[in-house]
């Protein structure tokens, strides 16, 4: 029992480059959520989704998009990265919308 | 306007000592609010969760909620050098933004030995 896992662990980008974020968990968690790190700002919702075939935005959305490719997979797309990307990204699962979110390990991403 | 704050850190504790860290919240409707703890350079883990008016207690982590005061709380007894980390605060709001956790910016712990 992985939990909650995520590639890569590390990337480097160009300005203007694309990349997707994959995240996966083997919890059977119905809800699944992407969540970007910067120093000082706490953790940040970018998109969520509650359940298979949905997904909402969250506080910082702009600039990415995401795919609930099904239960297990929820995937985060940078279409043209920006050094303002810059960060670390995690992903969560939860049983239900109200449940307890249990984290991946993170991918630190650096956009030049 | 950020809608959960944290008590400004770091927070230096000699160990034994009980470790006091707070959080604010300013959304009336949040309903359950999460204590998470993150060591340098690791994810996020939970320790506690609260849902309801007072105190819970889990070992040697307390939770104490004041929904009247919008005031969460997190009491460390008898803290190790071992609890050293970042501590954050987290609310879900519940209602249409259910799923929708909102952090605190963090409080830096260190207990010396």
């Amino acid at each position: 029992n992985a939990g909650v896992t995520q590639t890569p662990k590390f990337q480097v980008l160009k300005t203007g480059q694309s990349m997707t974020l994959q995240c996966a968990q083997d919890m059977n968690h119905n809800s699944m959520y992407w969540y970007r790190q910067d120093p000082g700002m706490g953790l940040r919702l970018i998109y969520y989704s509650a359940s298979e075939g949905t997904t909402d935005k969250g506080e910082v959305p702009n600039g990415y998009n995401v795919s609930r490719l099904n239960k297990r997979e929820f995937s985060l797309r940078l279409e043209s990265a920006a050094p303002s990307q810059t960060s670390v990204y995690f992903c969560a699962s939860s049983e239900s919308p109200w449940g307890t979110q249990y984290f991946g390990p993170g991918t630190r991403l650096l956009v030049l | 306007q950020k809608e959960v704050e944290q008590n400004s850190g770091p927070l230096s504790v000699p160990e034994g000592a009980i470790a006091s860290l707070n959080c604010t919240y300013s959304d009336r409707g949040s309903q359950s609010f999460f204590w998470y703890r993150q060591y340098s350079g690791k994810s996020p883990e939970l320790i506690m969760f609260i849902y309801s008016n007072g105190d819970k207690e889990d070992g040697r982590f307390t939770a104490q909620l004041n929904k009247a005061s919008q005031y969460v709380s997190l009491l460390i007894r008898d803290s190790q050098p071992s609890d050293s980390a970042t501590y954050l605060c987290a609310s879900n709001a519940g209602g249409t933004s259910y799923g929708k956790l909102t952090f605190g910016q963090g409080t830096i712990l260190t207990v010396h030995p």
